[in-house]
């Protein structure tokens, strides 16, 4: 089942950033955060996954908490290809995706 | 680097009625997995392959689904019969190692069940 906890949707405005929360209280200390997106009609994409530290690549950058217990994706200068669904995932390395609901973002021009 | 393939995209076939999917791997990715994703939800895995031996496949219905990997390349999924419910997308995953680097997913196969 999925552990982590995630607003529906949200709205972001083109060229503004786009900041998604994830809730996961129940976090152990060996799980990673992980954040794939969906566009429609596509697969899911690797976006970032962090253990501790914040974590910055060329799409995005994850904030954790210092206590784990919640994390943020920031897209941060959202464009309208970046409307998709947007999952949160903790997980233990070499286990299975557990995927929720997700949030779906709606970046708006 | 060549990502997931799967085939069909799309197809609708009727109730009772039986159906294939093909997916072909990312080269040198000895994990392969199947998911199924129902429209509004997150995927779902159904089965998880190793080379060609079968991992996890505790999702899978196994009254009406099978898969194989064999020769640990390009695997099958497929519904004899096929119900209403099954409709969904069917996406293909695969990995390096277990859950590990490379984790790609394919786009998928729609299937539509009327």
């Amino acid at each position: 089942d999925a552990k982590t906890t995630q607003p529906p949707s949200m709205d972001c405005a083109e060229g503004r950033a786009a900041n998604l929360p994830c809730n996961h209280s129940t976090i152990s200390g060996n799980e990673y955060v992980y954040w794939y997106r969906q566009i429609h009609s596509q697969g899911p994409q690797y976006i970032i996954h962090g253990l501790k530290n914040n974590e910055t690549n060329e799409m995005a950058s994850l904030i954790i908490t210092e206590d784990r217990k919640s994390s943020t994706l920031i897209l941060p200068h959202a464009t309208l290809r970046d409307t998709a669904v947007y999952y949160c995932i903790v997980r233990m390395g070499g286990n299975q995706f557990y995927f929720g609901t997700g949030t779906s973002l709606t970046v708006i021009p | 680097e060549a990502g997931v393939a799967q085939s069909p995209r799309y197809k609708i076939i009727e109730k009772r009625q039986s159906v294939a999917f093909w997916c072909n791997p990312i080269s040198g990715h000895a994990t392969l997995y199947w998911y199924q994703q129902i429209l509004g939800q997150g995927p779902k895995l159904l089965i998880q392959f190793q080379n060609n031996g079968v991992v996890d496949d505790s999702q899978l219905p196994k009254d009406r689904f099978s898969a194989e990997r064999l020769k640990g390349v390009d695997s099958t999924l497929k519904i004899q019969p096929a119900k209403l419910e099954d409709s969904a997308v069917y996406l293909c995953a695969s990995s390096l190692a277990p859950g590990g680097y490379g984790y790609t997913f394919g786009s998928g196969t729609r299937l539509t069940v009327v």
